[in-house]
């Protein structure tokens, strides 16, 4: 099976400006994950997506949001960029929502934000 | 709240040696789940071993096994016979519901 698909694998983009980040789950996964890594906080966990419904949504500003398709794909997307918001931003899929699954990691998209 | 707590930021291990990395969790909750995944450079995280909180016996799997101790709150992970490509950082992980929290991660460095 073909892993888990971010893009873009980088991203460049100013303050103010807003972003929506793309995430391809595992085929068969209906539940996806999105976190933010950066040195200093380290993981965090932003929300997780299962069969097009948030079910659950960390301490994340509003301007942070997400969707899921019917297909499983996801997208974030955070406005109003600020430079805090620079990070690794990963994607995790599984099959099931909660519990032990196991989640599957893709590479992540690197935001810089200037 | 529910926090985890990898207290070593760095450690390093010679080859073929065995180390043990550290993961203290605080919770309330009776029913959790905890992980241990690796993270490589510039490369993917992986999943390494995981542990029901509800089992008593320590998962193993292969090289790697936990020492899981519920009323300490504590979840180490012992590497045994080193090798180099274990060398990554090192997240402990704790989740409950649709919760997933993370440790700040060990850097583990393997001398050849």
């Amino acid at each position: 099976k073909a892993g888990v698909t971010q893009t873009p694998r980088y991203l460049i983009k100013t303050r103010g400006q807003q972003v929506t980040l793309s995430c391809s789950p595992i085929s068969g996964h209906r539940s996806v994950s999105w976190y933010q890594q950066t040195p200093g906080q380290g993981l965090q966990f932003l929300f997780e997506y299962f069969s097009e419904t948030q079910r659950n949504k960390g301490n994340f500003p509003g301007r942070f949001s997400g969707r899921q398709f019917s297909n499983s794909r996801s997208e974030m997307n955070v406005s109003t960029l600020e430079l805090g918001d620079s990070a690794l931003y990963l994607c995790a899929s599984s099959s099931l929502a909660g519990g032990p699954e196991t989640q599957y990691f893709g590479p992540g998209t690197r935001l810089l934000v200037l | 709240a529910q926090t985890v707590t990898q207290s070593q930021p760095e450690m390093s291990v010679q080859e073929a040696e065995t180390v043990t990395l550290s993961c203290t969790y605080d919770t309330s909750e009776s029913d959790y789940y905890l992980f241990w995944y690796k993270q490589p450079p510039s490369r993917q995280m992986i999943l390494v071993i995981r542990q029901e909180a509800y089992k008593q016996q320590n998962a193993t799997e292969n090289r790697f096994s936990v020492n899981f101790q519920k009323a300490a709150k504590s979840f180490s992970l012992k590497i045994s016979d080193s090798q180099l490509g274990d060398a990554a950082m090192y997240f402990c992980a704790y989740r409950t519901g649709n919760q997933f929290y993370f440790g700040t991660g060990t850097s583990l460095t393997v001398i050849p």
